[in-house]
C-alpha cells in the first residue's frame, strides 16, 4: 500500500543549528513533493514545492532535496530560530491524481 | 486579503444532529477540498470539487456530503454525525485544480466534537 512516513517523534534542536526533517514514501511515483508548516490550531501553510527532476530547491533559510531513487525528501532549516518551532508536513502528488496526500508531520522545537 | 474562511471555529454537537461547516474563498479558485486531521493519521481528503457543480469523493467520504453551487463556497454537511467524526477539519483551495503542482491554501480549521 502507499505510505508517506515522517518521524512522529518531535525534533528538538538548539537555536542556530540546522534542523533536518525526513519524508519517506513507498509505492508512489510522485511528480511533485510539497512541504507545509502547521502551527498549533492553524491550517497548514505552503513553504516549498520540488519537482521530481529537481534535486534541490532553496528559499531563504529553507532547503529541500528530493531523491526519487531513495524515495526520500529532506527538509532543512538553517540557522534555526525559536519562531521556526512548528509541525512540518510533506505532501505528495501522484502523477495523474488530483489530490495531495499528506504525511502526519514532524514537530520541530527550537530551544533558545 | 486572500483567504479561505471556515466557520465555525469550534463546534460541539450530539450524535445524529445534522450540521454544516461553511467554507468560502475570495481568490476565485476553481479547486476546493475538505480534509480531516486526526492524531497520527495526517490530513485525509474527504471530498473535493474541481469547479461549480463538480464534486468527487476523496479517501474518506463516508458520512459526509458537499455541494458547490457557487465558485466561492464549498460547505461540508454531516447529515447524521457520529462520534468517529470528531476531528479537526480543514477546507483548502487552489487556483485550477491541478493540485500536483499547485500549492493549497488552507482555512484555519474547525474543531468538531460529536458527543
Amino acid at each position: 500500500s502507499q505510505k508517506i512516513e515522517q518521524n512522529s517523534e518531535a525534533l528538538n534542536i538548539q537555536e542556530g543549528k540546522t534542523a533536518t526533517l525526513t519524508c519517506n514514501y513507498t509505492n508512489y511515483s510522485p511528480a511533485y513533493l510539497q512541504w507545509y508548516r502547521q502551527d498549533p490550531g492553524r491550517g497548514p501553510v505552503f513553504l516549498l514545492l520540488i519537482r521530481e527532476n529537481e534535486k534541490e530547491k532553496r528559499k531563504e533559510r529553507l532547503k529541500v532535496t528530493f531523491d526519487t531513487t531513495l524515495k526520500q525528501s529532506l527538509f532543512h532549516i538553517t540557522a534555526s530560530q525559536p519562531a521556526d518551532s512548528a509541525t512540518y508536513l510533506c505532501a505528495l502528488a501522484h502523477t495523474g491524481r488530483r489530490a495531495l496526500t499528506f504525511g502526519s508531520g514532524t514537530r520541530l522545537q527550537v530551544q533558545p | 486579503e486572500a483567504q479561505v474562511t471556515q466557520n465555525p471555529r469550534y463546534l460541539i454537537t450530539v450524535t445524529g444532529k445534522k450540521l454544516t461547516v461553511t467554507c468560502s474563498q475570495n481568490m476565485n479558485h476553481e479547486y476546493m477540498s475538505w480534509y480531516r486531521q486526526d492524531p497520527g493519521l495526517g490530513l485525509r481528503q474527504i471530498y473535493y470539487s474541481m469547479n461549480v457543480e463538480v464534486t468527487d469523493k476523496g479517501d474518506v467520504p463516508e458520512g459526509y456530503k458537499v455541494s458547490r453551487k457557487e465558485k466561492r463556497n464549498f460547505p461540508l454537511i454531516l447529515e447524521s454525525p457520529s462520534p468517529n467524526q470528531t476531528s479537526l477539519y480543514f477546507c483548502a483551495s487552489s487556483p485550477s485544480g491541478r493540485a500536483s503542482n499547485e500549492k493549497l491554501f488552507f482555512g484555519s480549521g474547525t474543531q468538531l466534537s460529536v458527543l
